[in-house]
């Protein structure tokens, strides 16, 4: 059965609103990411949040960790319409170091 | 920009075809792995190697086979080609630095068997 669970499945928004992608696991991790996917094209890591660590930034994206309900979710600040991609979180559940479980991902439309 | 590798990008071929997926790292990274995307859909592992000599099979079960004889190299081989393999191929690599296994991806390989 998949790790993680993305919600919403697509979010639509309007540049310079806020995005908020959640993500839930099953079982104990070591770390989440959280990876971007443009139409056809590969994964681009954005942003890992450790087991120990309950929130971290980067530029415009802020990630927060809840392992109580094991549960993380991905904020885009002042979106825009470059933005528009498929966001992935992934887990390392089976062993640190190891494969990624992904989640089946939000679909992000920014419009202008 | 990722250093890894992925060829052809797109490829149609007709059933019973043999093919090969290529894909190649400059990292030196001794982690890498195949997924395959349907469009739309989440990322299935279909085979993983932790380095040199070392294949394993991964979640989601495939008729496609992979070596690794060198680190910068992991090639998927379909021997016989069926519409059902249809699907974007994705090949990533990792190293397991400072307790973070980031993934590098490729471009990935739209694959149409007709």
């Amino acid at each position: 059965s998949q790790q993680g669970e993305e919600d919403p499945q697509a979010l639509s928004i309007q540049e310079g609103e806020n995005a908020t992608m959640n993500c839930s696991y099953k079982t104990s991790i070591n770390n989440l990411q959280w990876y971007r996917q443009n139409s056809g094209r590969g994964l681009v890591h954005l942003i890992l949040i450790r087991s120990n660590e309950r929130e971290k930034h980067s530029g415009r994206l802020r990630v927060t960790l809840d392992t109580s309900k094991k549960s993380s979710s991905l904020l885009i600040t002042a979106s825009r319409a470059a933005d528009t991609a498929s966001y992935f979180c992934a887990t390392d559940a089976r062993q640190a170091g190891t494969a990624l479980i992904f989640g089946k991902g939000t679909t992000l439309s920014v419009s202008s | 920009e990722a250093d890894i590798y992925q060829t052809p990008r797109y490829l149609v071929i007709g059933t019973g075809k043999k093919i090969t997926l290529e894909c190649s790292q400059t990292m030196g990274h001794d982690k890498m792995y195949w997924y395959q995307q349907d469009p739309g859909m989440e990322l299935h592992l279909i085979h993983y190697s932790y380095g040199v000599n070392s294949t394993e099979k991964g979640d989601l079960s495939s008729e496609s086979t992979v070596s690794r004889i060198r680190t910068e190299h992991f090639p998927l081989t379909l021997e016989s080609a069926r519409p059902s393999h249809t699907s974007q191929y994705l090949c990533a690599s990792s190293e397991w630095s400072g307790g973070s296994n980031e993934q590098f991806f490729g471009p990935g390989t739209r694959l149409t068997v007709l």
